[in-house]
């Protein structure tokens, strides 16, 4: 069965400090990667996309995600924090070449402290 | 261009009533996903629609629940006869192709039961 799992719910860091978010998946055959990143009382925003081809892919706000099939994983870095970053962010999985029929995480709370 | 406009933004019904909630995608988007966020969750995928048709509904409860997404106007998700646990909000998503295209998000409807 298609799963998503995000084992951190809640991480805290300091303003300036670099991020790494973990996301890991299992599903039948390479799927589709994303993440998105939810402000409170807001739908959300797409931070970057894999769908094939180099597996580090850039996306907006300085965030970037690295693909590695062999560990099913998707992990999402920041090298410096933002207070802005303070969100909650989804790792996302969605069957190739069938639509946008997405597999949620439970998401990640992250907080920034100055 | 206005993005995902998704309507009321919030809803309050009693049990036994029934909720209709709206989407508007954005301008020449064709395909509709709605998804539900239940209190401390992911998002949950529910029903994917294209222009008058339902193309998986693989995500939707079997009874109750319905969804449309007519030729003209906005693709409403009806919720009959609400019972306590269909509390949650709900997410309406759009997207102008079906594959690798991305899906726009809209703020979300949070629909109470008492």
């Amino acid at each position: 069965a298609q799963s998503v799992t995000q084992p951190d719910i809640h991480i805290t860091v300091s303003e300036g400090a670099s991020l790494e978010l973990r996301c890991n998946y299992s599903y039948g055959a390479t799927p589709y990667l994303f993440w998105y990143v939810q402000s409170p009382g807001q739908g959300l925003q797409l931070l970057l996309k894999y769908f094939s081809g180099d597996t580090l892919v850039q996306g907006i706000k300085g965030f970037e995600a690295e693909f590695k099939r062999s560990q099913s994983s998707f992990n999402l870095r920041k090298p410096s924090v933002h207070w802005s970053d303070a969100a909650e962010y989804f790792c996302a999985v969605g069957p190739p070449n069938t639509g946008n029929q997405f597999y949620f995480g439970t998401g990640t709370s992250l907080t920034v402290i100055p | 261009n206005a993005g995902v406009m998704q309507n009321p933004r919030h809803l309050v019904r009693r049990r036994g009533q029934e909720a209709r909630l709206r989407c508007s995608p954005m301008k020449g988007h064709s395909h509709v996903y709605w998804y539900r966020q239940l209190p401390e969750e992911g998002l949950k995928f529910m029903v994917y629609l294209q222009k008058e048709n339902i193309i998986d509904e693989s995500g939707m409860p079997k009874e109750r629940f319905s969804a449309e997404f007519p030729k003209e106007g906005p693709s409403i998700l009806r919720i009959q006869q609400v019972v306590r646990g269909d509390s949650a909000a709900y997410f309406c998503a759009s997207s102008q192709g079906q594959v690798r295209t991305e899906a726009f998000f809209g703020q979300g409807t949070r629909l109470t039961v008492v």
